[in-house]
């Protein structure tokens, strides 16, 4: 089975911090994902990459960046964090083969910013 | 822009009964991707539709794509309080090159009451 594995189930921090969200998946995918999830927003797209150091915005990266120094892990940073960025934040990886590409998502990590 | 909407946004239904819900997508596309997620949990895949005319049928759901009129459909055949979850439906754009993203609709949230 795939496994998306993220690195805390739950995080409080202060505005102003520097935050880490790591992801970490086991498939040797290609494609890894960072969402955002607000109640009556749905999902929306932070970034992407679908290789090693590559990055794409997706529809909301105001306020993070990202990092894929190693094909399994994507990290998300916020680099000051505010308290508008209190969030569910969803990763996920594909494999990579362009159209019929499922996604599989990490358990997801709950950030609370004060 | 691509725009993904469903509805009902809202569904509470009692066990035993039939319903459908909608989604509607703005742009081009012949992929569409159905998710379930359970409270406190993460997205789960549940169907994959790939051409016009495609039907996927899994227990109790059934989903179909017309890509002439933009909407897929899943259909619920005789609820089961198993069935209370969210559910997403997500349409893949060409991001450029081989590479595709996901855009999500807001999600419906079904309950079923005894």
């Amino acid at each position: 089975d795939v496994k998306v594995t993220q690195s805390s189930r739950y995080l409080v921090k202060r505005t102003g911090e520097k935050v880490f969200l790591e992801c970490v998946q086991d498939m040797d995918h290609e494609n890894m994902f960072w969402y955002r999830q607000d109640p009556g927003l749905g999902l929306r797209l932070i970034y992407f990459s679908y290789d090693v150091k590559m990055k794409e915005k997706g529809d909301i990266p105001e306020g993070y960046s990202v990092s894929r120094e190693k094909k399994e892990r994507f990290s998300l940073i916020l680099e000051s964090a505010s308290t508008n960025q209190t969030s569910m934040y969803l990763c996920a990886s594909s494999l990579g083969q362009g159209r019929n590409d499922v996604q599989f998502f990490g358990p997801g990590t709950r950030l609370t910013v004060l | 822009e691509l725009k993904v909407e469903q509805n009902p946004l809202f569904l509470s239904m009692q066990e035993g009964k039939n319903y459908t819900i909608y989604c509607n997508y703005s742009t081009t596309s012949d992929r569409l991707y159905w998710y379930r997620q359970d409270p406190g949990k993460s997205l789960e895949s549940l169907f994959v539709l790939l051409s016009n005319g495609a039907v996927k049928q899994e227990g109790r759901l059934m989903a179909s794509l017309d890509t002439k009129a933009r909407l897929s459909t899943l259909h619920i055949t005789a609820a089961v309080h198993d069935l209370s979850a969210t559910y997403f439906c997500a349409v893949d754009f060409d991001s450029g090159g081989s590479n595709y993203k996901l855009t999500f609709g807001k999600g419906t949230l079904l309950t079923v009451n005894p």
